[in-house]
């Protein structure tokens, strides 16, 4: 019974790169949420996605941040032309519905820009 | 805004007692988690709490007032791998995402 999958789980890439997480929930759970980690700091929620829909992205930069979450495949977070603040570690949870206790987080993918 | 409070740091030694307090803003509450996150590491759950009251769970209590705004996470009998991030983080109105607090670090000592 496969968890919450992320990968990568290491990405560089260089500044005015596109970088893409994806996020696989664990099997049965159709709600989806992004987090990012600064060095030093707590999780900061970014956005929280049902299969096709944004629910809440009141998180998300305005800007060259992206996600969706298809009918079919993982969830993806897209940050276009990435700059070295965006360096963080992203973790995606995913749960049953919006009340469910059994929120499982991924190990998570560790963005280094150069 | 929907500030979440707990200390930065603690340190305790091996065998002890620890208490990690958290407060929060009460309107819209609806639900308290804990999670430990060691570094490098995606958080863990450790406890849930939406009832007043306190929830045992092997070395691992968590307590919980929702009048007052605040939660305790208690850690006894403490070993060295229970350094870590200890995480409080509350789920406001509808549900959905969580509001995290900073994280305190616990450092136990032999």
């Amino acid at each position: 019974n496969a968890g919450v999958m992320q990968n990568p789980r290491h990405l560089v890439r260089r500044r005015g790169q596109e970088a893409r997480l994806r996020c696989s929930p664990m099997k049965g759970h159709s709600h989806v949420y992004w987090y990012r980690q600064l060095p030093e700091e707590g999780l900061k929620f970014m956005v929280y996605l049902q299969k096709e829909n944004i629910i809440d992205e009141s998180g998300m930069p305005k800007e060259r941040f992206s996600a969706e979450f298809p009918k079919e495949g993982p969830s993806i977070l897209r940050i276009q032309q990435v700059v070295r603040g965006d360096s963080a570690a992203y973790f995606c949870a995913s749960s049953l519905n919006r009340q469910d206790a059994g929120y499982t987080f991924g190990s998570g993918t560790r963005l280094t820009v150069v | 805004g929907q500030n979440i409070d707990q200390p930065t740091e603690m340190t305790a030694t091996e065998g002890a007692i620890v208490q990690i307090n958290c407060t929060y803003q009460t309107s819209g509450f609806n639900g308290l988690f804990w999670y430990q996150q060691h570094a490098g590491e995606a958080p863990t759950f450790l406890s849930y709490n939406v009832l007043d009251g306190l929830e045992e769970k092997g070395r691992f209590s968590s307590f919980l007032s929702r009048s007052k705004g605040y939660s305790y996470l208690l850690l006894k009998e403490l070993q060295m791998k229970d350094s870590a991030s200890y995480l409080c983080a509350v789920i406001y109105n509808q549900g959905g995402k969580l509001i995290f607090g900073q994280g305190t670090e616990l450092s136990v000592k032999p």
